[in-house]
Order: structure tokens, then sequence, then C-alpha cells
């Protein structure tokens, strides 16, 4: 099965842009989605496929990919958008089993 | 409204068999897979498996195959995941989870509130 890599950690100072990044070889294939998971509450979908936003989920969030690589960016950081952050993706065996990555603290200073 | 309503916490003890439950409505259930993701107590989210109740037809992660069991009762709309032997590693909250696939992608669109099991002698 495949693995998807997350920075533990990662801090933004507030009304700044921060990006949050996804690795593995799955994303040479299928597109990551993205979501936020805030203490005590279950996790919400924030991007999916090749950049694409929920109803209700703010602007400010966006998506992109290159390579094994993707990419949750925020333009211009809130203080709610402290949570932590996981991407996954179709796991690269085609056979609809799903990867999580590890999952991405971010602070908001 | 799309809703996903899980059953509530429960307290084992090891050895014990444990089987819980996932109602949808406001959409068609039979007609989107939904599987389940485990989070450790502080730790990150891992992929369990899924069921497509419209056939029964079942994915499991190696790292739960085995393990547990995914079901589906698609007359009352409702998924299940069941332990037969629960162990104190089982100690987690539980999600279930529509999940949408396209050809180059998937994602989970709506989430369950979440079950907690605690597993303990």
């Amino acid at each position: 099965s495949s693995e998807l890599t997350q920075d533990p950690a990662v801090s933004v100072a507030l009304g700044q842009t921060v990006r949050i990044t996804c690795q593995g070889d799955s994303l040479r294939s299928y597109y990551a989605s993205w979501y936020q998971q805030k203490p005590g509450q279950a996790p919400v979908l924030v991007i999916y496929g090749k950049n694409n936003r929920p109803s209700g989920i703010p602007d400010r969030f966006s998506g992109s990919s290159s390579g094994n690589t993707a990419s949750l960016t925020i333009t211009g950081a809130q203080a709610e958008d402290e949570a932590d952050y996981y991407c996954n993706s179709r796991d690269s065996s085609g056979n609809l089993l799903v990867v999580f990555g590890g999952g991405t603290k971010l602070t908001v200073l | 409204e799309v809703q996903l309503v899980q059953s509530g916490a429960e307290v084992k003890k090891p050895g014990e068999s444990l089987k819980i439950s996932c109602k949808g409505s406001g959409y068609s259930f039979t007609s989107y897979w939904i599987g389940w993701v485990r989070q450790m107590p502080g730790k990150g989210l891992e992929w369990m498996g899924i069921i497509y109740p419209g056939d029964s037809d079942t994915r499991y992660s190696p790292s739960f195959q085995g393990q547990v069991t995914i079901s589906a009762d698609k007359s009352i709309s409702t998924a299940y995941l069941q332990w037969s032997s629960l162990k104190a590693s089982d100690t987690a909250m539980y999600y279930c989870a529509r999940h949408l696939y396209q050809d180059t992608a998937m994602e989970i669109d709506y989430w369950g509130q979440g079950t907690l099991v605690t597993v303990s002698s």
C-alpha cells in the first residue's frame, strides 16, 4: 500500500500565507483531498479534486499538486484555522483503497 | 440534508465482541461507498475500509483485514463495524464517512460524529 507523508507541525503568523504539503507515490496518479480537524470534532473536508472547495469553506483555502506532492495553501490565515490538517488519496493499487497522511498541526501565531 | 449518525460510546473488556453502527439519511444510502476511519487517542486518522451498501462489496485496508468486519443493512440505511474479540489497542474514536470516488480522486464529503470505544479490564 501507499504512504502519504506530512510535516508534523507548521506555524504561521496571523494574516500570513502558509502551505501544508503531502508527499506520496499515489499522488502521481490521484489528487489529494484535505481535511481540517479541530479538537473534539470530526474532520471536515476543505479541498478536493484539482482545487475544489465544498460549500461553506472560505476561499482562503486552496489546493495544488505537482508530481508526487500535493499542497494545501491558506492565504491570510485566521485564528480559527488553527487545527490539524490531513491529506488523503486513493491508494496506488487501484483497488479503491485509501490512505491518509499523518497529519499536520497548524499553529496560528 | 445528508447525515451520518453513529451509535453511542462503548466501554468493553478485552475479549468481548462489539458492533457499532452508522445510520445514513438525506441521500440514497445504496449509491455511495461508506467507510470507517480510526483515530487512536492523540493520533492521526487511519483508513480501515469501505462497503458499498448497494451490493455489499467490501474492501479493507491491509492493516485491518481480518481484524474487523464491515457490513451494512440497506433496508435500514445502516453500516456497521464489528469486532469479535476486542483488545486494549482497539481503544479509539471511530468515524463513519461517506466516500465519493472519481477516476483520479476520492474524497470523504460527510462524516459521522464519531463513536468512542474504550477497551479496558
